[in-house]
């Protein structure tokens, strides 16, 4: 089944606690993408990354960190920056970045602090 | 400040009505307008995408009319179903851009039995 996963699926976070979300995908796509949903605000993009090691801020990257060492791979860290860090976050991939590509969503972690 | 604006905000409509979501944007650059549904607790899945060169576009029983002087786009749900509850976005991309998507706020439909 060629898709894309996210882990875990809840996620809680301390006070002053850095946490790292997971993302993978199996399309052997070269973009992906990282979204931050919030109620009545749609989908805001934290960060994106076209190819292997190489990644882009998106137009709210403060409070979090990236990596793409693996094609398949896009790990979120929520650092402790982040102060309002209660979302629901939707990973993303396409087959390549530019044109009319289409966009796959992961399901999606949801980070409560406690 | 957001460059697709969506309205409504939600929507409950009976089983057969047609629920229509409307979308605006000012930024003549972009040149793709896709929609997403959102079930609960799931990732967005893309539904339809329609280019400014076409006024309409059907899939199965969701149609997208385009108007691009207004810079409009709305969707349809004909015949809609209960299983059509969901939320939906609209989006829009810059052409020749690495694909950044701007997101509308997101519509929440319930279509009761």
């Amino acid at each position: 089944d060629g898709g894309i996963t996210q882990s875990p699926k809840y996620l809680f976070r301390k006070e002053g606690q850095n946490v790292t979300l997971s993302c993978e995908q199996n399309l052997n796509h070269d973009a992906m993408y990282w979204y931050r949903q919030d109620p009545g605000q749609g989908l805001r993009l934290i960060y994106y990354s076209q190819i292997v090691n190489d990644f882009q801020k998106g137009d709210i990257a403060e409070g979090y960190s990236v990596s793409r060492e693996k094609k398949e791979s896009f790990p979120l860290t929520v650092t402790s920056a982040q102060k309002n860090p209660t979302a629901f976050y939707l990973c993303a991939s396409s087959i390549r970045p530019q044109g009319r590509e289409t966009q796959y969503f992961g399901p999606g972690t949801r980070l409560l602090v406690l | 400040q957001q460059q697709v604006k969506q309205s409504p905000q939600s929507l409950i409509v009976q089983k057969g009505g047609i629920p229509i979501i409307n979308c605006a944007y000012e930024n003549t650059a972009f040149d793709y307008f896709p929609w997403y549904q959102q079930f609960p607790g799931k990732g967005p899945a893309l539904l339809i995408a329609i280019r400014p060169d076409v006024s309409e576009k059907k899939e199965g029983r969701f149609t997208i009319s385009f108007n691009k002087s207004a810079k409009q786009f709305s969707l349809h749900i004909m015949d809609s179903q209960p299983g059509d509850s969901a939320t939906y976005f609209c989006a829009a991309r810059e052409g020749n851009s690495w694909g950044k998507l701007q997101f509308g706020s997101g519509t929440q439909v319930v279509v009761t039995p």
